[in-house]
């Protein structure tokens, strides 16, 4: 079945530093790859996403490149702020499937 | 347009209680699901819907029961509480292919329970 690895957490990083949260993950055919932001006491919401192979989502300064020949998603961006601070989530959706597959989430702090 | 709305914010239950917790959304959507989060648990898929009158459960579907009576409302009927329930749940849904759908799924903002 579908799965998705993502890096355990938490990671702690300094104001404008670079991240990078690793995903990969197992599916059949070719899925839609999707990261979500979870901000402290609020539900999920979508950040970006990527429906094909070489496809780059990008949304609020993170960047995601779909890599097939990796089965990978990994999330970047440049330089994080202290309201970056969240969880992330990865997540893909084969075709034919009703919901998603999540990760476990990764939690993001970053300190000024 | 309000999207995902969970109704309560928060609840404290006694072992033994029964309560449902309500969600819906105006968006149209054929897909629904329910999810608890627990600490280093992720999100796990407790039951989930297709569209009326079609449910299906998933991962943890143990003391809860669901039903959608309309496209708009899938509320999550909690039977005889347990401390093990103690959980925030999510609500989220997304349009199937008849909604012209981008494959997205929206989150309401979660229902705080604790089960004494």
């Amino acid at each position: 079945g579908d799965s998705v690895t993502q890096m355990e957490g938490p990671v702690t990083l300094s104001e404008e530093a670079f991240l990078t949260i690793n995903c990969t993950y197992t599916a059949t055919g070719y899925p839609s790859l999707f990261w979500y932001v979870q901000y402290p006491g609020e539900g999920l919401q979508l950040l970006l996403k990527a429906t094909k192979a070489d496809d780059k989502g990008s949304n609020k300064g993170f960047e995601a490149t779909y890599r097939k020949e990796t089965t990978s998603f990994h999330l970047e961006k440049g330089s994080v702020q202290v309201s970056d601070s969240a969880v992330y989530f990865c997540a893909l959706l084969s075709g034919g499937s009703y919901i998603p597959t999540f990760g476990r989430g990764t939690s993001l702090i970053v300190h000024p | 347009n309000a999207g995902v709305t969970q109704t309560p914010k928060f609840q404290v239950l006694k072992t033994g209680q029964s309560m449902t917790l309500q969600c819906a959304q105006d968006m149209n959507h054929e897909y629904m699901s329910w999810y608890r989060q627990d600490p280093g648990m992720g999100l796990r898929l407790i039951h989930y819907s297709v569209g009326a009158g079609i449910t299906d459960q998933g991962e943890v579907p143990n003391g809860y029961n669901v039903s959608r009576s309309t496209t708009e409302d899938f509320p999550l009927r909690l039977l005889s509480a347990a401390p093990s329930q103690t959980s925030v749940y999510f609500c989220a849904s997304r349009g199937g292919l008849l909604a012209g759908a981008k494959n997205i799924q929206y989150f309401g903002a979660g229902t705080r329970l604790s089960v004494l």
